[in-house]
């Protein structure tokens, strides 16, 4: 079946440092692939996504590139911030979007 | 816009009780609830499925009779974990589908709610 491997954590980098979190993927079919953010205390928010190969999904200076040759959906930001801190999942949903598959989070701490 | 309120944060209760958690959205309609859990280390994993005044639909190997969705109203989906025990202790996550402009491919978004930290002692 579907699921989603990422790289456990946590993850502990400087202000400043580049931050990869690795994602990999199985899945049947053509999946839309996602990476969420949770802030303490707060929900899952939606931090970018891809839906075909070779897309680029981006925001807040964060990246991921679908790879379909390698199924991977890697994060990734060339200098993390303090309010960077937070759980990152992986995921991948289905063309319905009628499921998602979630990694297990990666907890990131940016410290000054 | 498309928040899911969820409460409690956290919870412990004595083994054998019943506890009950909701999700409201508090400035949209959501017709249909997910409930995830998630053990520690592990992936938040899909529980079921509901859907405004239908009964739920469960994963396989998820107790129904144990964990009770109602989704009454457009805006409020409750999980009770009945009889809980201690392996029942787990992080409880809801999440709505969001029709909107937002949404992805332009038709459907998700929002999750904050979480609920269930501790059964």
């Amino acid at each position: 079946g579907d699921s989603v491997t990422q790289m456990e954590g946590p993850v502990t980098l400087s202000e400043e440092a580049c931050l990869t979190i690795n994602c990999t993927y199985t899945a049947t079919g053509y999946p839309s692939l996602f990476w969420y953010v949770q802030y303490p205390g707060e929900g899952l928010q939606l931090l970018l996504k891809a839906t075909k190969a070779d897309d680029k999904g981006s925001n807040k200076g964060f990246e991921a590139t679908y790879r379909k040759e390698t199924t991977s959906f890697h994060l990734e930001k060339g200098s993390v911030q303090v309010s960077d801190s937070a759980v990152y999942f992986c995921a991948l949903s289905d063309l319905d979007f009628n499921k998602f598959y979630f990694g297990s989070g990666t907890k990131l701490n940016v410290k000054p | 816009g498309a928040v899911v309120s969820q409460h409690p944060s956290w919870v412990i209760c004595k083994s054998g009780t019943s506890v009950k958690i909701e999700c409201r959205s508090l400035d949209f309609q959501a017709t249909t609830m997910f409930w995830y859990r998630q053990f520690p280390k592990q992936s938040l994993m899909l529980m079921a499925t509901s859907n405004e005044g239908s009964k739920a639909t469960y994963e396989q190997g998820v107790e129904k009779d144990k964990f009770l969705i109602n989704h009454a109203s457009l805006t409020l989906s409750t999980l009770t974990v009945t009889s809980a025990h201690p392996e029942d202790s787990s992080f409880y996550i809801c999440s709505a589908r969001v029709l909107g402009a937002w949404g992805l491919r332009d038709l459907y978004g998700y929002t999750f709610g904050s979480g609920t930290r269930l501790t059964v002692v």
